[in-house]
């Protein structure tokens, strides 16, 4: 199957500064990638998709100026997490579809960030 | 918007035995997919199987299958002779074409005790 590799695994950082977030299609194309937060035992609540070579769609209620998402490349998508608190202290964790028609989804193995 | 529920929030089954998670969802559209992921201790999230709505056949991958009832917007995962390894946290997932995104249910813990 398609591998999707996210990094890094977990962080920790300072509140007020800032961290980023790598998602990378490691062996096919992706011109669209989802950013996705999960908190324990709960579901994955969808942030934004990110769209190579144009801006990332924001969900409703997630803030633009804090999750800055930025698709550089075909494989490469990066969430930078800005001015951290330590509500924003959560499971992150990235997808790309592919396959045809382009649905299924394979996963990044996910970021835990620790703000403190 | 579409909603997709997962009434069972835990499981347990013993190895080998036949469990069987429940998915409900409810939508207006007509063309989409459905899947079910699993999501071990290690939090990777890994696709289980997939069903495409105009599709009659239910899926089947191994030891996984699907009943997938239309009408009634329900979508099923029976996973045959339960291991140790399949203990994870269960998700189901539609798929909006047009949207060209997923919902996720609540997820259902499953273990699978010796």
């Amino acid at each position: 199957g398609a591998v999707v590799s996210q990094h890094p695994s977990w962080v920790i950082c300072k509140s007020g500064t800032s961290v980023k977030i790598e998602c990378r299609s490691l062996d096919f194309q992706a011109t669209t990638m989802f950013w996705y937060r999960q908190f324990p035992k709960q579901s994955l609540m969808l942030m934004a998709t990110s769209n190579e070579g144009s801006k990332a769609t924001y969900e409703q209620g997630v803030e633009k100026d804090k999750f800055l998402i930025n698709h550089a490349s075909l494989t490469l998508s990066t969430l930078t997490v800005t001015s951290a608190h330590p509500e924003d202290s959560s499971f992150y964790i990235c997808s790309a579809p592919t396959g045809i028609p382009n649905t299924e989804a394979f996963f990044g193995q996910g970021t835990r960030l620790t703000v403190v | 918007a579409q909603t997709v529920t997962q009434s069972q929030p835990e499981m347990s089954v013993q190895e080998a035995e036949t469990v069987t998670l429940s998915c409900t969802y409810d939508t207006s559209e007509s063309n989409y997919y459905l899947f079910w992921y699993k999501q071990p201790p290690s939090r990777q999230m890994i696709l289980v199987i997939r069903q495409e709505a105009y599709k009659q056949q239910n899926a089947t991958e191994n030891r996984f299958s699907v009943n997938f009832q239309k009408a009634a917007k329900s979508f099923s995962l029976k996973i045959s002779d339960s291991q140790l390894g399949d203990t994870a946290m269960y998700f189901c997932a539609f798929y909006n074409t047009n949207a060209g995104k997923s919902t996720f249910g609540d997820g259902t813990t499953l273990t699978v005790k010796p």
